[in-house]
């Protein structure tokens, strides 16, 4: 079974300083996505990053990325030049292509952000 | 906007009393989803559906009832079976498994129940 760990609980980062939030997942399928979620205190998840495996360039969004090592089934976050904003739970995220339903979520990284 | 609306945000029950949560969507979306968070734990699927008239049970469904009678909606009802229902309750809903979005989750507020 697939299965998704997030090893810190909690980070925390400077104001425009970068962080780095760490993402392992275990699973014998070769074709999947892997997503960044982030959860602020009002509750509602939003995606923040996504990654197909069948790609080999990091995704991207702005002052989001990700490092993705499929052999190693690593796939971490890296915030630049931290914002307040950025405060949140962080939730990495296992998808097998075509079936949406299976995703599995690790336990989250509570990230705070200090001015 | 299209988006996902859930309600209420807050609900207080009874023990033995049936609850239901509301999900509405208007983005033309044919999957929804409803998962429970529990504090330090990930997110875990009660029931999903695909399709109207159709539904399926997640991981975590005793004690739950969902239907799909209409696409733009997909109500969940905490039954009196459902042993520990407090918990913070998330609507999702993507496009579905053949459009370029198909793995992208759309999540509502959520909503949270407490048992008194």
């Amino acid at each position: 079974a697939q299965t998704v760990t997030q090893s810190q609980p909690e980070m925390s980062v400077q104001e425009a300083e970068t962080v780095t939030l760490s993402c392992t997942y275990d699973t014998s399928e070769s074709d999947y996505y892997l997503f960044w979620y982030k959860q602020p205190p009002s509750r509602q998840m939003i995606l923040v990053i996504r990654q197909e495996a069948y790609k080999q360039q990091n995704a991207t969004e702005n002052r989001f990325s990700v490092n993705f090592q499929k052999a190693a089934k690593s796939f971490s976050l890296k915030i630049s030049d931290s914002q307040l904003g950025d405060a949140a739970m962080y939730f990495c995220a296992y998808g097998h292509a075509g079936n949406n339903r299976k995703l599995i979520w690790g336990l989250g990284t509570s990230l705070a952000v200090n001015p | 906007d299209g988006g996902i609306t859930q309600s209420p945000k807050y609900l207080f029950r009874k023990e033995g009393q049936n609850v239901t949560l509301s999900c509405e969507q208007n983005l033309n979306h044919d999957a929804m989803y409803w998962y429970r968070q529990d504090p330090g734990q990930g997110l875990r699927l009660i029931y999903y559906s695909q399709i109207v008239n159709d539904f399926q049970k997640g991981d975590i469904a005793e004690g739950y009832s969902v239907s799909r009678e209409k696409k733009e909606s997909f109500p969940l009802t905490v039954t009196s079976a459902q042993k520990n229902p407090t918990a913070f309750y998330l609507c999702a809903s993507t496009s579905g498994l053949t459009s370029s979005g198909a793995n992208v989750l759309t999540f509502g507020a959520g909503s949270r129940l407490t048992v008194l």
